[in-house]
């Protein structure tokens, strides 16, 4: 099946440094990826849609320059947490659309990164 | 905006019960919605996927029922199994767009 792959899984920085998380769909062009927060124990919030080859929609009360998106090709997108403080720990997700719907899903989800920031 | 409830919050069950999970949601315009599975620390795996116009879709032990002018869903699962252990979240698509809003899940522990 379709699998979407998400790394690194987890990553501990410094405050103040940067950190790219990759999402890359692995057997099918995704057009359209979305970036997850989720807060323990909370439900995912929708941070922004990344458009392949265009500039990603953010949701309202994101910081699009703190969270910079960039989808260059149909397989990978990623997400850089710029300046990195320790309000930015949280898990991240991404999930990407295959083109054509398949049963019981329309989007598959990669496995996550906890980013932890000290 | 789209508000998306889940109750219980967490449910611990013995082996063989079947389980109600909740789910509702504040605005009844809705494409479809979906069920995944969320173990520690992982990733989303889907369940199962509602489209607006069913009243129900079906996979093994789980079935998931959809009464979108009530704004309701559940899921049931028979006969669990810890392995049935996990967080089940719900996630409904507005009408216009991919993007899914999703509740804040239901912590589930299957007894041995």
């Amino acid at each position: 099946g379709a699998v979407v792959s998400q790394h690194p899984s987890w990553v501990i920085c410094k405050s103040g440094t940067s950190v790219k998380i990759e999402c890359r769909s692995l057997d099918f062009q995704a057009t359209t990826m979305f970036w997850y927060r989720q807060f323990p124990k909370q439900s995912l919030m929708l941070m922004a849609t990344s458009n392949e080859g265009s500039k990603a929609t953010y949701e309202q009360g994101v910081e699009k320059d703190k969270f910079l998106i960039n989808h260059a090709s149909l397989t990978l997108s990623t997400l850089t947490v710029t300046s990195a403080h320790p309000e930015d720990s949280s898990f991240y997700i991404c999930s990407a659309r295959p083109p054509l719907v398949r049963p019981n899903t329309e989007a598959f989800f990669g496995q996550g990164t906890r980013l932890t920031v000290v | 905006k789209q508000e998306v409830t889940q109750i219980p919050a967490a449910l611990s069950v013995p082996e063989g019960e079947n389980l109600v999970l909740n789910c509702s949601f504040t605005d009844s315009a809705i494409y479809n919605l979906q069920w995944f599975r969320q173990d520690p620390g992982k990733g989303l795996t889907s369940l199962l996927l509602i489209q607006s116009s069913q009243r129900e879709q079906t996979s093994g032990r789980l079935n998931a029922s959809l009464d979108k002018s009530s704004g309701r869903s559940t899921l049931y699962i028979a006969a669990s199994q810890p392995g049935d252990s996990a967080t089940y979240l719900c996630a409904v698509r507005r009408s216009n767009d991919y993007k899914l809003s999703f509740g804040a899940g239901t912590t589930v522990t299957v007894r041995a």
